[in-house]
Formats: structure tokens, sequence, C-alpha cells
């Protein structure tokens, strides 16, 4: 099985802050990583998919890049609706989750 | 727009049984792939199952391997999650979400539905 694992598990930034949340594979898996963001109480929301496209009617403040078993997700300029927990997803072999990584305000 | 509607949710006892279902609209269902994730209260997402858009293929993760059957009605744009000798760890929000092929991601997801397992 490959594992997701995400860092860091939550952090604290202001609103207009550069943010980076890292994934890394347990085994190389190409490019086949997709992001998304989950609010409480609200289904997942996907973001970008297979590393580095931006999902229709997602802002072009989120992006995503690496390859191989590092990757990223940046938010440019963090916004008031970004506060939310983030989800790494590998999709080589199956599908598995990232443990998830909690964005809230400083 | 495409919506996707869980339904089947409850409180059943360990070792019991439960049929989720998920209602599709605002797009070609039998087009589709489709999975079932669950998230385990104050937890991060896992995923459960997928079933390919005819119904061939069909994964399970080995957390429910041989206690879940995933199965689709196309002629009722209708998915289904049937749950047998449910654990106290299967207590999560059950979602549904479409899959898509090329891009190899969930691209739309239902409301989900809540499943308890408790005594």
């Amino acid at each position: 099985d490959i594992q997701m694992t995400q860092s860091p598990s939550s952090l604290s930034a202001s609103v207009g802050d550069r943010v980076t949340i890292t994934c890394r594979a347990s085994q190389s898996i190409s490019s086949y990583l997709n992001w998304y963001q989950q609010k409480p109480g609200k289904a997942p929301k996907l973001l970008i998919y297979a590393t580095s496209s931006l999902q229709s009617g997602v802002p072009s403040r989120f992006s995503g890049s690496g390859s191989g078993t590092d990757f990223t997700l940046t938010i440019s300029s963090l916004q008031p609706e970004d506060f939310a927990t983030y989800y790494c997803q590998q999709s080589f072999i199956l599908w598995t989750f990232g443990q998830g990584t909690k964005v809230e305000i400083k | 727009e495409v919506q996707l509607v869980e339904s089947g949710g409850g409180l059943v006892q360990p070792g019991g049984s439960l049929r989720l279902s998920c209602a599709a609209s605002g797009f070609t269902f039998s087009s589709y792939a489709v999975n079932w994730v669950r998230q385990a209260p104050g937890k991060g997402l896992e995923w459960v199952s997928y079933i390919s858009s005819g119904g061939s293929t069909i994964y399970y993760a080995d957390s429910v391997k041989g206690r879940f059957t995933i199965s689709r009605d196309n002629a009722k744009n209708s998915l289904y999650l049937q749950m047998n000798s449910l654990r106290a760890e299967d207590t999560a929000i059950y979602y549904c979400a479409r899959g898509r092929i090329r891009e190899r991601d969930f691209d739309y997801w239902g409301q989900g539905t809540l499943v308890t397992v408790s005594s």
C-alpha cells in the first residue's frame, strides 16, 4: 500500500500570507497527486488534480507542484475563505489520502 | 448541476448490516465511475470502494474487503454500499464521490450520510 504523509498537521497563518503544505508518498507516484479542501461539516472539494492542474472554478492563488514522491500545495495569498483542512490524495495505485493539514487563523 | 445525495445511514449494532444509497443527477451516471469514501468523527478521509461505469471493475480497501459490497443500477442512477459484519471502527460519515477516469480524481462529492456502529 502507498502511504501519504502531509506536513505540517496544522498551521496558523494570517490573511495575505503565503502558505505551503507538503505531501510525501511512500513510493513514486509519478504525477498522480490530487489536493482537496474540506471545511467543517462539508464535503471535500477538489482543488488540484494531476499535481498541478487547477480544477475549474478554483482561484488561481492555489497551485501545486512536485513529482515522484514529494509534492506541495501553495496558497499564494491566504484569504478568509481558505481556512480549512487540506488533503492530498495519490491515485497511482487505487487511492490513499494524507492525514490532512488544518489551516487556522493566526 | 451535478448532485450526489447519500441516504441509508443510521445507528446499527456491532455485527449488523446496513445498505447505503447514493442518488445521482445532473450528469450521465452510466458514463462515470463512482466511489465511496468515509471519514470517522474528527479524523481524515479514507477511500472505501470503487466501481467502474459499467460495474465490471470493483475495488475495495483492505479494511472492508469481504464485508462490504459496492454495486450500481445505471437505470436508476444509483450507487449502493451493502455493509455487513459492521464494527465500531466503521463508524463514519460515508460520502459517494464521482470519479474521473483520465484524471484519476474525485470531482464531485455528496454531503454524506452518518453510520454509527454501537451497542
